[in-house]
C-alpha cells in the first residue's frame, strides 16, 4: 500500500533539545516537501527537495534542518534555535506515482503534533 | 508576491449544496488544487485543475476555474455532514514546485 508515513503522531520537546521527526514515501517520488500549520494561518514552506542530496529553504526555514540522503526519506530537525515550535508539521511528496496518477500531484502524511514541556 | 485568498467559515444544511470560493495572485501558477483536512489529520487530496481548463467534474465536485479573475471555486453537491472539514485552496507554478496556501475555509454541514 504506497503513502507517506510521518512519525511519531505526537512528540513533546523539552527546552534546549533538538527533535527530529521523521517522513518516508514509498512513491517513488522525487520531491519532498515540510509545511507547518498553526491554527488560523495555513500551511507554511520550511524546506523542499526536489532530487536526493539537494534541498532548499522555504518561507520560515529558520530554526530547522533537513537532509535528503535518500530517495524516500526526508527527516525535519527542529532545533533548539526554534523558538515557537508548537505546531502540526506536515510532510508532502509529489512525482508520478499516487491515488490520482497524474504526474507531479503533491500527496501528504497524516502529520505530527509537536509540543514543547 | 504570491496569495491565495479564501473566505474562513461557510455554514450549510445537509443535502444542499456548497460552494467554496478561492481568489490567487499568480497568473503563471499552472496548477490549481483543493484539499480537505478532517480534524487532527492531515491533508487529503480532492481534486485539481490545470490553468488550461475551465470545469472539472468529479462525482459530487466540481471546480470552477476563471483565469481572468484568478478565481477558483468548489462546489459539492449534496453536502453530507461527513463533508464538514477545512477545505484548502492551493497553487503551484509545476506539479512539483512548493504549493501557496490558502488559510482555509471552515465548511460546517446542518444535519
Amino acid at each position: 500500500d504506497g503513502g507517506i508515513t510521518q512519525s511519531p503522531k505526537y512528540l513533546f520537546r523539552k527546552e534546549g533539545q533538538n527533535v527530529t521527526l521523521s517522513c518516508e514515501q514509498n512513491l517513488n517520488h522525487d520531491a519532498m516537501y515540510w509545511y507547518r500549520q498553526d491554527p488560523g494561518q495555513g500551511l507554511r514552506l520550511i524546506y523542499y527537495s526536489q532530487i536526493v542530496n539537494d534541498f532548499q529553504k522555504g518561507d520560515i526555514a529558520e530554526g530547522y534542518s533537513v537532509s535528503r540522503e535518500k530517495k524516500e526519506s526526508f527527516p525535519l530537525t527542529v532545533t533548539s534555535a526554534q523558538k515557537n515550535p508548537t505546531a502540526f508539521y506536515l510532510c508532502a511528496s509529489a512525482g508520478t506515482g499516487g491515488t490520482f496518477g497524474a504526474k507531479n500531484i503533491q500527496y501528504f502524511g497524516a502529520g505530527t503534533r509537536l509540543s514543547v514541556l | 508576491g504570491e496569495d491565495v485568498e479564501q473566505s474562513l467559515f461557510l455554514s450549510v444544511r445537509e443535502g444542499d449544496s456548497s460552494v467554496i470560493n478561492c481568489t490567487y495572485t499568480d497568473s503563471s501558477s499552472t496548477y490549481l488544487y483543493w484539499y480537505k483536512q478532517e480534524p487532527g489529520a492531515g491533508l487529503q487530496l480532492l481534486t485539481y485543475i490545470f490553468s488550461n481548463m475551465d470545469m472539472k467534474q468529479d462525482q459530487r465536485l466540481t471546480v470552477l476555474l476563471n483565469k481572468k479573475d484568478k478565481h477558483l471555486s468548489l462546489r459539492i453537491a449534496d453536502t453530507q455532514t461527513g463533508d464538514s472539514a477545512i477545505y484548502f485552496c492551493a497553487e503551484s507554478f509545476s506539479g512539483n514546485t512548493p504549493l501557496v496556501f490558502g488559510k482555509g475555509t471552515r465548511l460546517s454541514v446542518i444535519a
